[in-house]
């Protein structure tokens, strides 16, 4: 099973600036590493799927980099409506896993 | 509107049956695969199992192999997930969800529409 680490658990931030968060592979996911916001009692939205492709929809101040173990989800200037928990998942091998979560709170 | 709206959580004892369903609409049903992931109270997500457009291959996360088994009905364009043999552990959001890329072949994804999730609580 690939585990996916994120970090950091916790990122506090102030609206306008820029969030950078982390998501690292136990093994090589080659580009099948997707993003997902959510917000309390909401379900996951996808944000970017296959490392940097932004899905229908999600504003472009939304990127996201990386290959093989590391990836990176930008956000270049937070909006009041991106305080929420982010996940990582990868597609590359059964089972699919998620990452255990980054949250975005207002600092 | 692309919509998918899960149903069948509820209560249920330790070593009990319970059978979820998911009514999809909006979209050409049988050609996506679709999965079921869970998130358990306060805990972050967990993929579940998957099925492929046909309802062809099927796909487990360990934990449940052997008690879980999905299902879909192309004709009715739903998707259901029967649980037997229930565990505390099992106690979660379940939430159906369909997968990005078109055909029904492809059943490891991202998912880009996902339901409201419906409650599944296994305590005596």
């Amino acid at each position: 099973e690939i585990v996916l680490t994120q970090s950091p658990a916790t990122l506090s931030l102030s609206p306008g600036e820029r969030a950078t968060l982390s998501c690292r592979a136990s093994q090589s996911v080659s580009s099948y590493l997707a993003w997902y916001q959510q917000k309390p009692g909401q379900a996951p939205r996808l944000l970017i799927y296959d490392t940097s492709n932004r899905a229908t929809g999600i504003p472009a101040r939304f990127s996201g980099s990386g290959s093989g173990t590391d990836f990176t989800l930008t956000i270049s200037s937070l909006e009041p409506e991106d305080f929420a928990v982010y996940y990582c998942q990868q597609r590359t091998n059964w089972p699919l896993t998620f990452g255990g979560g980054t949250k975005v709170e207002i600092k | 509107e692309v919509q998918l709206v899960e149903s069948g959580g509820n209560l249920v004892q330790p070593g009990g049956s319970l059978r979820l369903s998911c009514a999809a609409s909006g979209f050409t049903f049988s050609s996506y695969a679709m999965s079921w992931v869970r998130q358990a109270p306060g805990k972050g997500l967990e993929w579940v199992s998957g099925i492929s457009g046909s309802g062809g291959p099927t796909y487990y996360t360990d934990s449940v192999k052997g008690r879980f088994t999905i299902s879909r009905d192309n004709a009715k364009n739903m998707l259901y997930l029967q649980m037997n043999t229930l565990r505390a552990e099992d106690t979660a959001v379940y939430y159906c969800a369909k997968v990005t890329t078109f055909g029904g072949v492809i059943t490891g994804d991202a998912f880009d529409i996902w339901g409201q999730g419906t409650m599944v609580t296994v305590s005596s």
